[in-house]
C-alpha cells in the first residue's frame, strides 16, 4: 500500500476553534484518500474520503483538500467540539479492486470545552 | 451503511490455547477482508489480506501458522490466534470491502485480546 506521512502526533484546540491534520503521500498513481476516526477502544470509522479527480469535498464541519502536485492532503475541522476527540488517520493509495487500506501514524486531537 | 460486525469485543484466554476472533459484513458482501493489529497509541498495521475462497496474504514478519485467517463466504472471515502467548495480546481489528471496484473499507469494532 501507500506509504503517508501524517502530522503532527498530537493536536490541541479549544472547542469553537478549527483544526487541521495534514498528510504526505509518495506514490503518484494513488487516487484515493480516506480519512478515519478512531475513538478509544473502538474500530476507526470512515469519515470522509477524497479521489484525486476533486481538490476539495465538504461534509458539514469536516472538509478535505487534495494536492496532487505537492502530493499532500489535509483534514479540516471547524468549530470542534469536544466529541471531536478522538485518533484520526489518514490513508492513501490506489482505489478499485485491489485498494488496502494502510494508514498514517495518526493524530491524537483533543478538544478542550 | 455498510456494517461491519467484530466478534468478541474482549476476549481473556490462557497461554497456550487457541482464540478465534469472527468479522461479519452484516449489509453486503465482501470480497476482500484485513485484519488488523494496533499496539496501544500506534497505527494499525495490516496482518494480512484475504479473498473469498482463497487463501490469505500475509503481510511480511506476520506467521501464517500462528493467525490463522479463513475467509469461507462472503460475509465472514475469521482470525485464529494459536497457541496464544502474552506478547499476542493486542487489539485485533478486521476491516471488509465490496471488493471489485468499490474502494472503501469498513472496520468492525475491534476485539481487545488479553493473554495470561
Amino acid at each position: 500500500g501507500e506509504n503517508v506521512e501524517q502530522h503532527p502526533s498530537t493536536l490541541s484546540v479549544q472547542e469553537g476553534d478549527s483544526a487541521v491534520i495534514k498528510c504526505t503521500y509518495s506514490d503518484s498513481a494513488s487516487n484515493y484518500f480516506p480519512w478515519y476516526k478512531q475513538e478509544l477502544g473502538k474500530g476507526p470509522q470512515l469519515i470522509i474520503d477524497i479521489r484525486s479527480n476533486v481538490g476539495e469535498k465538504k461534509d458539514q464541519r469536516i472538509a478535505v483538500t487534495l494536492n496532487k502536485t505537492a502530493k499532500h492532503f489535509s483534514l479540516h475541522i471547524t468549530e470542534t467540539q469536544p466529541e471531536d476527540s478522538a485518533v484520526y488517520f489518514c490513508g492513501g493509495g490506489r482505489g478499485g479492486g485491489s485498494y488496502i487500506p494502510t494508514f498514517g501514524r495518526g493524530t491524537s486531537l483533543i478538544v478542550h470545552p | 451503511g455498510a456494517v461491519v460486525s467484530q466478534h468478541p469485543s474482549r476476549v481473556i484466554c490462557k497461554s497456550g490455547t487457541s482464540v478465534k476472533i469472527e468479522c461479519r459484513s452484516l449489509d453486503f458482501q465482501a470480497t476482500t477482508m484485513f485484519w488488523y493489529r494496533q499496539f496501544p497509541k500506534q497505527s494499525l498495521m495490516l496482518m494480512a489480506t484475504s479473498n473469498e475462497g482463497s487463501k490469505a496474504t500475509y503481510e511480511q514478519g506476520v506467521e501464517k501458522d500462528k493467525f490463522l485467517i479463513n475467509h469461507a463466504s462472503l460475509t465472514l472471515s475469521t482470525l485464529t490466534v494459536t497457541s496464544a502467548h502474552p506478547e499476542d495480546s493486542s487489539f485485533y481489528i478486521c476491516s471488509a470491502s465490496r471488493g471489485g471496484l468499490a474502494t472503501e473499507a469498513f472496520f468492525g469494532q475491534g476485539t481487545r485480546l488479553t493473554v495470561v
